[in-house]
């Protein structure tokens, strides 16, 4: 069965300086891969997704991330940190041949933005 | 109309209470999802509906019973919860299309006493 895992449950980051999420998911092929933000007491909304166009994939709010495949890796990155970037943060995988499109999230990781 | 919407906010019963939460999306999407999700855990999956049919479901207990009347709305019902079912309970609709993000509402925050 598929599994995501995501590196660090809390990562506390300055404003301004590098917010660098890890993700690695366990499939030897490549599923749909996604990013979803969650702020306090609401929904998941969607950062970003890749499903096999390029590996570069930019998001809204200044995300952005990377599919490797030799790494089975999708790392979320933004270079410069905003207090308003503090939330939870959830990497989901999709196997490409599931017509439901069911999600497998990972643990999920809380930013903190520090002043 | 491009968001989902989830009704009530919050809700509060008791353990003999019945109870409906409420979903609906326009954007014409045929698969809809419910999850639970608790505190710091990620969403659980309970139910997957497509083309207003109940497709999967996760092993729920029957004190949730969902129910799709029609493409753009879907319920969950509820009866004789436990405490333990005290969780933030998100729906979520997809195209139908592969490869395609579901788009979740803001869920409901539900307490059972």
């Amino acid at each position: 069965a598929q599994s995501v895992t995501q590196l660090g449950s809390h990562v506390s980051v300055s404003e301004g300086a590098l917010v660098l999420l890890r993700c690695n998911y366990s499939s030897s092929v490549p599923p749909y891969l996604f990013w979803y933000v969650q702020y306090p007491n609401q929904g998941l909304q969607l950062l970003l997704k890749y499903t096999s166009a390029a590996t570069l994939v930019k998001g809204i709010n200044g995300f952005e991330a990377e599919f490797k495949k030799s790494e089975t890796s999708f790392h979320l990155t933004k270079p410069s940190a905003h207090m308003s970037d503090a939330a939870e943060y959830f990497c989901a995988v999709s196997d490409i041949s599931d017509s439901w499109g069911k999600l497998q999230f990972g643990a999920g990781t809380q930013v903190v933005v520090t002043p | 109309d491009t968001e989902v919407t989830q009704t009530p906010k919050h809700l509060v019963m008791g353990m003999t209470n019945k109870k409906s939460l409420k979903c609906e999306q326009h954007m014409g999407h045929r698969a809809m999802y419910w999850y639970k999700q608790k505190a710091k855990k990620p969403p659980e999956l309970m139910f997957v509906y497509s083309y207003e049919k109940l497709s999967i479901n996760e092993s729920v207990p029957s004190r949730f019973s969902p129910e799709c009347p029609n493409s753009s709305l879907l319920n969950l019902h509820l009866h004789a919860l436990q405490p333990e079912d005290s969780a933030l309970y998100l729906c979520a609709s997809r195209p139908g299309l592969q490869g395609n993000e579901q788009f979740f509402g803001p869920g409901t925050r539900l307490t059972v006493l």
